[in-house]
């Protein structure tokens, strides 16, 4: 699977969008972006994930650049209880490996 | 209605004794991951179990053994605990439908060898 590369901080104020990026310049035709994000002492949590086409959820949206190689997470109105380790992951289709990287502490602030 | 459980919580142990960790899933999902993440928070994969049967050993020492009685179950016994055994256990669990798998993690069990 590809790797990705994401800062390892990033500071947000509650009430505003919070908009973690994900590079993979690596990622072939058939990888799938993931993002999961974990809050302190708890199991990671699933947010979303998409192939090609830009995706949203009641959680985030995800957005892919046209040419696959880098990706945004957004959290469109960011809280507090949204401060937690943001993890952007590869997969392939069909894959049952989920390799975690070192992700971005995001610190929400009032 | 805890999609993935796990049990215990914390487990404080001395070196060299044996503990098992247990997980159960009712999400119906047919794969059962253990995952480690130590001090540095580094998350990494263990096992992976497919409807009872092994399907990724990441080279982990023979002193951990998973085992999974049925597809809703996956254990993971430690032999002769030490010192580096100290972190907190994830369990997951997923479809496995393509890659529109989520995955679903337990709360983690925090375990201190001393």
């Amino acid at each position: 699977d590809a790797k990705t590369t994401q800062p390892p901080s990033m500071d947000c104020a509650e009430g505003r969008a919070a908009n973690l990026p994900c590079n993979h310049s690596t990622i072939s035709g058939n990888e799938y972006v993931y993002w999961y994000r974990q809050i302190h002492s708890q199991g990671p949590q699933y947010i979303i994930h998409g192939l090609k086409n830009n995706e949203t959820n009641e959680m985030a949206s995800l957005i892919i650049t046209e040419d696959r190689k880098s990706s945004t997470l957004i959290l469109p109105h960011a809280t507090l209880r949204d401060t937690a380790v943001y993890y952007c992951i590869v997969r392939a289709g069909g894959g049952n490996k989920l390799t975690f990287g070192t992700g971005t502490q995001l610190k929400v602030e009032l | 209605d805890t999609a993935v459980s796990q049990t215990p919580k914390y487990l404080v142990t001395q070196m060299g004794n044996d503990k098992s960790i247990k997980c159960e899933q009712n999400l119906g999902h047919d794969t059962m991951y253990w995952y480690k993440q130590d001090s540095k928070k580094f998350l990494k994969i263990m096992f992976s179990y497919n409807n009872k049967e092994l399907i990724i050993n990441e080279t982990v020492p023979n002193r951990f053994s998973p085992k999974s009685p049925d597809k809703a179950h996956l254990n993971l016994h430690i032999n002769s605990l030490e010192l580096g055994d100290s972190a907190v256990y994830f369990c997951a669990s997923s479809q496995d439908e393509g890659a529109s798998s989520g995955y679903t993690f337990g709360s983690g069990t925090r375990l201190t060898v001393v």
